[in-house]
């Protein structure tokens, strides 16, 4: 699999303020997914990115994956104490899923 | 259906005692994963079979630590002797094919005094 590095580690953030955090590789990535993981849990599939320049949405989240597949970023609009968890971003390749420190969100109410 | 099932849940343990921890992968999924979790080094991989034969070991810390996959519904990672360091929560996981969404088990939070 192919290593991507991720910002920030840490994000705190007001409740009802923004979060975004990015993901980057120095090499041109297959495919991209997101993941959650609440405090306590075990990480649980968001979305999957193919396309150069695709954009996804669910709900509040806005998934976005470069131009030149080589990074990809998670927007929360208006972050909700739901919101709270670790986010980790991975680019499987063939049988690897790295997944690394991830950016962890937390929401002050 | 049921999703990646891991036992046991919580264990306590002695160092130096030998701990097991077991996995059911989800029925049909080929690729099943071990991982490690702390503060410190996120979520680490550990080792990753595909059809029931060792891919990749790599990120096992140490000879301390085995894993075994007799067959595509049981597999095993084993700590003998386990230190306090191993401390951690140990997730299991598997998908069907290679870049598919990967599913986690609840998680062994492992604690070692």
């Amino acid at each position: 699999g192919q290593q991507v590095m991720q910002i920030p580690q840490y994000q705190h953030v007001q409740e009802g303020e923004d979060f975004t955090t990015y993901c980057n590789s120095s090499t041109t990535l297959s495919n991209i997914q997101w993941y959650k993981q609440r405090p306590g849990g075990h990480p649980v599939f968001l979305i999957q990115l193919v396309k150069s320049g695709e954009v996804k949405k669910q709900k509040r989240l806005t998934f976005q994956f470069g131009e030149a597949k080589k990074n990809s970023s998670l927007h929360i609009t208006a972050t909700q104490t739901t919101d709270v968890g670790t986010y980790f971003c991975i680019s499987p390749g063939t049988y690897k899923y790295i997944f690394g420190t991830g950016t962890r969100l937390k929401v002050l109410a | 259906d049921a999703g990646v099932i891991q036992s046991p849940r919580h264990e306590v343990t002695e160092m130096g005692q030998e701990v097991t921890l077991r996995c059911k992968p989800i029925s049909g999924h080929n690729s099943l994963f071990w991982y490690r979790q702390t503060m410190m080094r996120g979520l680490e991989l550990l080792i990753y079979f595909n059809n029931n034969v060792p891919i990749d070991d790599s990120g096992m810390p140490e000879d301390r630590f085995s894993a075994k996959m007799p067959n595509a519904s049981f597999s095993t990672l084993k700590i003998q002797p386990s230190e306090p360091r191993d401390s951690a929560v140990y997730f299991c996981a598997s998908s069907s094919t290679s870049g598919n969404t990967i599913y986690f088990g609840e998680g062994s939070w492992l604690t070692v005094v």
